[in-house]
């Protein structure tokens, strides 16, 4: 398994700003993802982060709303763009191990759009 | 497009009341099948993972099998401290890498 943390846990944020939310492995990992959970709904991804490379991006999330980095196999970085009340969600980062299929999951961002 | 349904939406049971949490899956390979129990407010934990049918595995009061179409959660003689919602998702051979497709989990509830 992995421990997964991410900053902030939560945050209320203006509409037409941005929040970048942190995301850190205690251990190396090929596979990042990033999840979003909206209100009583079930998780969906935005995108693989990959390493050294351009993220993987849905069908129906860009990346000008969700830009992504990845600069080591540790740490990655989710940014959401001029936010609406409709980003309000629960942000969720997850890593898939090398040696199986698992994934696991951060304690998730838990954003509030005003 | 891999697909998955859960029922019921929610279950509220009596502490020692066993059920079953169902799992249907539609997907055009089978990596994997994967349970979750997530409480408010954090993230998914990781219960299970199931590779293919007539696997089991097990875990204190909880008991995951898998056949073709459908996976169980079987919760034997639960306890308040079991209530939270309870994920399922697939990874299937199409698609993303690693993608998970979630179902939209069943919300457990175990009165005292």
């Amino acid at each position: 398994s992995a421990v997964i943390s991410q900053k902030p846990s939560r945050d209320i944020c203006q509409r037409g700003t941005s929040l970048t939310i942190q995301c850190q492995v205690d251990s190396q990992v090929t596979m990042m993802f990033w999840y979003r959970q909206q209100p009583g709904q079930s998780l969906t991804l935005i995108a693989t982060a990959n390493q050294g490379s351009e993220a993987t991006y849905e069908s129906g999330f860009v990346i000008d709303k969700f830009p992504i980095s990845r600069p080591n196999l540790t740490f990655s970085t989710l940014t959401v763009s001029n936010m609406s009340p409709e980003d309000s969600s629960i942000y969720l980062c997850s890593v898939g191990m090398d040696s199986s299929y698992e994934q696991y999951f951060g304690p998730g961002t838990r954003l509030t759009v005003t | 497009e891999d697909q998955v349904t859960q029922s019921p939406e929610a279950l509220r049971l009596q502490e020692g009341e066993s059920s079953s949490l169902n799992c249907s899956y539609t997907v055009s390979g089978l990596r994997g099948l994967f349970w979750y129990r997530q409480d408010p407010g954090k993230g998914p934990e990781f219960l299970f993972t199931l590779y293919s049918a007539g696997e089991e595995k097990e875990k204190e009061r909880l008991k995951a099998t898998l056949t073709k179409k459908e996976s169980f959660l079987h919760i034997t003689a639960p306890k308040p401290e079991d209530s939270a919602t309870y994920l399922c998702a697939v990874q299937g051979v199409s698609g993303s890498a690693r993608q998970l497709t979630f179902g939209s989990g069943t919300q457990l509830t175990v009165l005292p």
